[in-house]
């Protein structure tokens, strides 16, 4: 089965610095797709940035940008210059590829961002 | 486009008493997926349906149950419910089951 591990459970920035959330994951699988979506007060689940397996090139999304580790099985979230919108809980998420597998995602703990002024 | 709504957004229940949440997708997504989000148990996967078919199921006792319409729209009923059931149900769809997922709101169930 597949496993996501967020190991901060918490982390804190300053407005305009930059902040990187790590992730990682554990599959046997070749396909797969991974993505971090945030999830603010609101409680609102919100699509941050996906990356699929089989692409070398990292994901971005203006200020959001990732480090996928195929490898090494680490899926890391870097925000520049943060904002205080920003600050919400951010979970990363697995989904295996074959669409026989369905749309099943696999969420990780979740790491609290605190974005200070 | 609307996003993926739900109803209620709040619902509270009694131990024993059976409930029923909705989920609209977007328009023109056919695939639902259904979570549980809890504090102690993260958010867990309950089921996904795609063309009024369930495709796949989660570890949760049958007394989990849901469907859906010709229209997409899909509904999850709990039956005998349990004051463990108190969480936050999440609703997602997207345009097929390997396209990436959009989230609804959420409905808060507290069982008393």
């Amino acid at each position: 089965a597949q496993t996501v591990t967020q190991s901060q459970p918490e982390m804190s920035v300053q407005e305009a610095e930059t902040v990187t959330l790590s992730c990682t994951y554990d599959t046997s699988e070749s396909d797969y797709y991974l993505f971090w979506y945030k999830q603010p007060p609101s409680r609102q689940m919100i699509l941050v940035i996906r990356q699929e397996a089989y692409k070398q090139q990292n994901a971005t999304e203006n200020r959001f940008s990732v480090n996928f580790q195929k490898a090494a099985k680490s899926f890391s979230l870097k925000i520049s210059d943060s904002q205080l919108g920003d600050a919400a809980m951010y979970f990363c998420a697995y989904r295996r590829g074959a669409e026989t597998s369905g749309s099943r995602l696999t969420f990780g703990e979740g790491t609290q961002l605190t974005v200070n002024p | 486009k609307a996003g993926v709504t739900q109803t209620p957004r709040y619902l509270i229940k009694t131990r024993g008493q059976q409930v029923t949440l909705s989920c609209s997708p977007i328009s023109g997504h056919r695939s639902v997926s259904w979570y549980q989000q809890t504090p102690g148990q993260g958010l867990q996967f309950l089921f996904e349906y795609f063309s009024e078919t369930q495709r796949n199921k989660g570890n949760f006792p049958g007394r989990f149950s849901g469907r859906q319409f010709s229209n997409s729209r899909s509904e999850m009923n709990v039956s005998t419910l349990e004051l463990g059931d108190s969480a936050l149900y999440l609703c997602a769809s997207s345009l097929s089951v390997v396209d990436t997922q959009y989230f609804g709101p959420g409905t808060r169930l507290t069982v008393l």
